[in-house]
């Protein structure tokens, strides 16, 4: 298995501009999360989806960020627009979840988000 | 979100035990304690979790107190390779979120 995949690694756009990342998770992993890292704030836990479906998104900034996660096997998180202080690292991870158990995730390399 | 404490930073010499510390009085009984590090520029891996018990794998042992307000992970002989941030969370059955506190950035020294 090639772990979940983010994709950009890196990207560097203007302020203004409409920034789009992209995850697939494990095939067979039903629940997904994005988290934010910066030096600041630490790991922070975005949104996550199980089943394709948003169950929690209070971790979401503002309205400016958007996630989606259309099938099992791919999810996004749009920034629009992107302002310099949304430069941070950004992580996908994935997880088999039964009820209320989680069977551990497994994060991506992670998207390094540099808004100039 | 059930809160962790846990050191900033902790220093160890190569070869040598480490025992990272976290506190977690406020668990419930059927919160798990999940380990995960964190290397340069990569995404957290996880590391080791237990419940109640004790518990060992190919990386690091995992050893939890009688009353399970504290646990210890213990890396039995550190590498250079161990050099990461090292993060104590609880899994609680309410939700399926993982929080990630500050962590403990471990330092190991040649």
């Amino acid at each position: 298995d090639a772990g979940v995949i983010q994709s950009p690694r890196h990207e560097v756009t203007e302020m203004g501009q409409e920034v789009t990342l992209r995850c697939k998770p494990i095939s067979g992993h039903n629940s997904l999360f994005w988290y934010r890292q910066t030096m600041m704030r630490g790991l922070e836990l975005l949104i996550y989806f199980n089943n394709n479906v948003p169950i929690d998104d209070s971790g979401m900034p503002e309205d400016r960020f958007s996630a989606k996660m259309p099938n099992a096997s791919f999810s996004t998180l749009k920034i629009q627009p992107s302002e310099p202080r949304d430069s941070a690292v950004y992580f996908c991870a994935s997880s088999f979840t039964v009820g209320p158990r989680d069977y551990g995730y497994t994060f991506g390399s992670g998207t390094r988000l540099t808004v100039v | 979100d059930a809160k962790t404490t846990q050191p900033n930073s902790m220093e160890s010499n190569e070869e040598e035990p480490v025992h990272l510390p976290c506190n977690h009085s406020t668990i419930s009984g059927t919160d798990y304690i999940h380990w995960y590090r964190q290397l340069p520029s990569q995404g957290p891996e996880y590391v080791i979790h237990g419940l109640t018990s004790n518990v060992n794998n190919r990386m690091a042992s995992l050893a939890i107190a009688e009353d399970r307000k504290s646990s210890t992970l213990i890396l039995h002989r550190a590498t250079l390779r161990d050099a990461a941030v090292y993060y104590c969370i609880l899994e609680q059955l309410t939700g399926n979120q993982f929080y990630f506190g500050t962590g403990t950035s471990l330092t190991v020294i040649p």
